[in-house]
């Protein structure tokens, strides 16, 4: 069973950039799995980030878009987020999960609690 | 950008009781539409995908519906483990992104 854990720093200063591991265990980042990210500010609802295959190809929120880029490290079977420019906006708890090709449309948050930046001076 | 209107924002039902949410596009979908519980402090949790389809090892109690623009998610008898918030999500293919149902809190009465 594929297992997600997210991990980084919990505290980014304003403008600056956050940046975020998700490790993979019980699979391997070469998978037909599309690799993603979803962040919910404390109290609020979802929002989808993005995801990457482990081909590289990539697809992102658009309202994120021109600050947003995910990678994959295959020798180390994770991906990673980063976020630029930061806000307070951009507190919120951050979940890594997949969803798999030709499977389904939904994603699966593999056990991870997810991990909460906060963005403050 | 497809949005997701979801209904209602909370809701309070006993034991039991028959429980619906609903869940409307901006535009058709096809069946790319999919449910989640989220309990506080925890990971959503995939329920139904595609529509209709129920996660592995979900309770059979759990059910989905509909396609194009219009979609709704039922359990068929609450119970007390069900207390959660609950969110639909839509994935689109043109272009590739998706978008989350601002979410149902579902109370014991």
């Amino acid at each position: 069973q594929v297992q997600l854990q997210e991990s980084g720093p919990g505290l980014v200063k304003p403008s600056g950039t956050l940046s975020l591991t998700c490790a993979v265990s019980g699979g391997s980042i070469s998978s037909s799995n599309w690799w993603s990210w979803v962040r919910q500010p404390p109290g609020k609802g979802l929002e989808w980030i993005g995801e990457i295959y482990h081909s590289g190809s990539t697809n992102y929120n658009p309202s994120l878009k021109s600050r947003v880029t995910i990678s994959v490290d295959k020798s180390k079977n994770q991906f990673s987020l980063k976020l630029s420019s930061v806000t307070a906006a951009d507190t919120a708890v951050y979940y890594c999960a997949r969803r798999v090709l030709y499977d389904s449309s939904g994603y699966r948050f593999g056990g991870g609690q997810g991990t909460l930046v906060t963005v403050s001076s | 950008d497809i949005q997701m209107t979801q209904s209602p924002s909370s809701l309070s039902a006993s034991v039991g009781d028959r429980v619906t949410i609903t869940c409307q596009a901006s535009q058709d979908i096809s069946n790319y539409l999919n449910w989640y519980q989220q309990k506080p402090g925890k990971a959503p949790k995939l329920l139904i995908y595609d529509a209709s389809n129920l996660e592995t090892g979900v309770p059979s109690r759990f059910s989905g519906s509909g396609s194009g623009t219009d979609f709704t998610f039922t359990i068929s008898s609450l119970q007390p483990e069900d207390i959660a918030t609950y969110y639909c999500q839509q994935y689109d293919n043109l272009p590739p992104s998706a978008t989350f149902g601002g979410g149902t809190k579902v109370e014991i009465k």
